[in-house]
Formats: C-alpha cells, sequence, structure tokens
C-alpha cells in the first residue's frame, strides 16, 4: 500500500533562509507526487508535481522539488523564503490506476522576520 | 474559473446533533472527494464520486456519516449523530479527470467543533 512520511512536523527558518522540507514515499511502482501548501483556514493549493521525465521540477512560487527513486524522497525546496510562505505543507502521493491521493501528516512552516 | 464552493465556513454543534456541509465542485470536474483533515494531520480520504457515482468510500463511517451528489455536481456530507472525535475541518475537492495525474483542487474547507 501506498504511503508518505513527512518527517518533520515544524520548521523554522529565517526570512532570506534557503528551506527544505522532506518526504518519503512509499509505493512499489513509479508514484505520481505532489506538493501542497495550506494557510491558515484556507484549502490546499497545488505548488508542483511530478508525474515522469525530468526529476527536478519548478512549481508556483519558486518552489522547486526532487524525486529521487534511490531514496524514495521527494522534498521541496526554495532558495530564499519569504515571511508569507509560512503555512503548512503537504505531500502526497496518488498510485497510478487508482484515483486515490495519500497526504502525509504535514510541515508546519515558521518564518521569522 | 471559480473554485470549489464549500459552506458554511464554520460550524458548531453538540454531540448527538447532526450536521450537513455543501459543496460546489468546478464547473465541468467529474471527480468529487470529501476528506476528514483533523488537527495536526494531512487529509484522510472519506468519499469519492466519480459523476453522481461512489467510487470508493470505504473509509466513512456509515453508521453515522453519509454523502450524495444528485445530478453529479453538487454534493453534500451529513452527520448523524455527531460524536466530539468528528471535530475536523470537512475538505470538498474537484478534479477534472479520472486519473490521478489530473491535480486536486480544493475547497477552503468547513471547520466542525463538536462540544
Amino acid at each position: 500500500a501506498q504511503s508518505v512520511t513527512q518527517p518533520d512536523i515544524h520548521i523554522t527558518v529565517s526570512e532570506g533562509a534557503s528551506l527544505e522540507l522532506r518526504c518519503n514515499y512509499s509505493y512499489g511502482a513509479t508514484p505520481y507526487l505532489f506538493w501542497y501548501v495550506q494557510s491558515p483556514g484556507q484549502g490546499l493549493q497545488l505548488l508542483l508535481k511530478y508525474f515522469s521525465g525530468d526529476t527536478l521540477v519548478q512549481g508556483i512560487k519558486g518552489f522547486e522539488a526532487e524525486f529521487k527513486r534511490s531514496q524514495s524522497s521527494f522534498n521541496l525546496r526554495k532558495p530564499s523564503v519569504h515571511w508569507s510562505d509560512a503555512a503548512e505543507y503537504f505531500c502526497a502521493v496518488g498510485a497510478s490506476g487508482t484515483y486515490k491521493y495519500i497526504f502525509g501528516t504535514g510541515t508546519r512552516l515558521k518564518v521569522l522576520a | 474559473e471559480a473554485g470549489v464552493a464549500q459552506s458554511p465556513r464554520y460550524k458548531i454543534i453538540e454531540k448527538r446533533q447532526s450536521v450537513a456541509f455543501w459543496c460546489n465542485p468546478i464547473s465541468g470536474h467529474a471527480t468529487l472527494y470529501w476528506y476528514q483533515q483533523i488537527l495536526g494531520q494531512g487529509p484522510k480520504l472519506l468519499i469519492q464520486f466519480q459523476n453522481n457515482g461512489v467510487v470508493d468510500d470505504s473509509q466513512l463511517p456509515k453508521d453515522r456519516f453519509s454523502a450524495e451528489r444528485l445530478k453529479g455536481v453538487d454534493s453534500t456530507l451529513k452527520i448523524q449523530p455527531a460524536k466530539l472525535e468528528d471535530s475536523a475541518v470537512y475538505l470538498c475537492a474537484s478534479r477534472y479527470g479520472t486519473g490521478v495525474n489530473s491535480p486536486l483542487h480544493f475547497g477552503n474547507g468547513t471547520r466542525l467543533t463538536v462540544t
């Protein structure tokens, strides 16, 4: 069965610093991978997705993520964090041939001014 | 395009009462989902519709939860009777295609507090 692990519950970074949020997945075949962001009181917004091809994918708001099959990881990165990036970030995996997404438990990002 | 609409935004009820949530997906989106998001956790799928048919309700507590999607557009999720552990945000999402590579679009959710 597919599963997603986000090892970091909370992360605090200073504005302007770089960011990496970790995501590990478990799935037997090539997964579809997603990162979503949730601001307080809002629904989830898609940041980026990986289906196949280039393992480094670019998303909105300056985010990127790299798919590493050997490590079963899909970590999210941003070179310089802005205060408006403070939110909760969810990694999700989708299995081909199904309709299902499985979400991780999320990482809450705090940005210090 | 208009996004996924949900109402109400907030609801406070006492345990054993009933409650209903409404969702209007993006126009043309055939697939609709209801997720439950408990504080500090990721969204958990409750039920998935394809048009007006149920595709997956394996994680829906059917003794108290019910959902319908009449005419394959709007959907309602009902809880009767509510328990304290039902306190959560209920998210509705929709997608255009049927494949998992078609991204989900989420509404802002309904925050339910059961006292």
